[in-house]
């Protein structure tokens, strides 16, 4: 059974940092392409960014509004999935998904429960 | 990278149909056939209900039909049931590898 994990969500001040980690069971992790999906709080989904597999080379891909403050990495000794984010705004808080549709890459089968993101001083 | 468009809401009576429209540009909807739809009930997680434009995953009722023209994709929920009421949000790959998420769609079965 495929399982996703999210945790490390939290309460953050404006311009601080967080790592959220999506813990995988249930398929080959080093062969999934894996993404970030977030939602504001009564507002819609929003892609965040993707990693391929390092298979298919391990790059990452972001949405333009977190281009250059989030990370996503992955661990695959671990089957853990990465969200570093840096310099966060208060537009950044949002329950953050991660997804996946492996082994198709194009759409999300799979999906963790979420953990919540409060950015606010 | 825009949202793509979605109507608010739309609205039906137990078995009509309703389709929901997301309208993208010819950078992603028109470009590729990897448009794929979410159903979302209200504190749950976005459940696939198409894929690939019009593909099924197993499990979903058949009464969930998609489709696309030009920019445009379309949800059909045909023979509308009261458990059909949650948002619906469609996703397209927009090249580069990144994709997009339309707007949301409330349905809601009167």
């Amino acid at each position: 059974e495929v399982q996703l994990v999210e945790s490390g969500g939290g309460l953050v001040k404006p311009g601080g940092s967080l790592r959220l980690s999506c813990a995988v069971s249930g398929f080959t992790f080093s062969s999934a392409w894996m993404t970030w999906v977030r939602q504001a709080p009564g507002k819609g989904l929003e892609w965040v960014g993707r990693i391929k597999s390092k298979i298919d080379g391990g790059t990452t891909d972001y949405a333009a509004p977190v281009k250059g403050r989030f990370s996503i990495s992955g661990d695959d000794s671990k089957n853990t999935l990465y969200l570093q984010m840096n310099s966060l705004k208060t537009e950044d808080t949002a329950v953050y998904y991660c997804a996946t549709g492996h082994p198709d890459i194009m759409h999300f089968d799979y999906w963790g429960q979420g953990t919540l993101l409060t950015v606010s001083s | 990278q825009s949202a793509l468009t979605q109507p608010r809401s739309v609205s039906g009576s137990p078995g009509q149909s309703v389709t929901i429209s997301c309208t993208g540009t010819s950078s992603d909807v028109g470009a590729y056939n990897y448009v794929s739809w979410y159903q979302q009930h209200p504190g749950k997680v976005p459940k696939l209900m198409i894929f690939d434009v019009s593909k099924r995953p197993s499990g979903v009722p058949d009464r969930f039909s998609g489709s696309k023209s030009g920019n445009t994709a379309s949800l059909t929920i045909s023979g509308l049931q009261a458990e059909d009421e949650a948002d619906y949000y469609c996703c397209s790959y927009a090249g580069r590898f990144t994709s997009v998420f339309g707007s949301g769609t409330k349905v809601t079965v009167l």
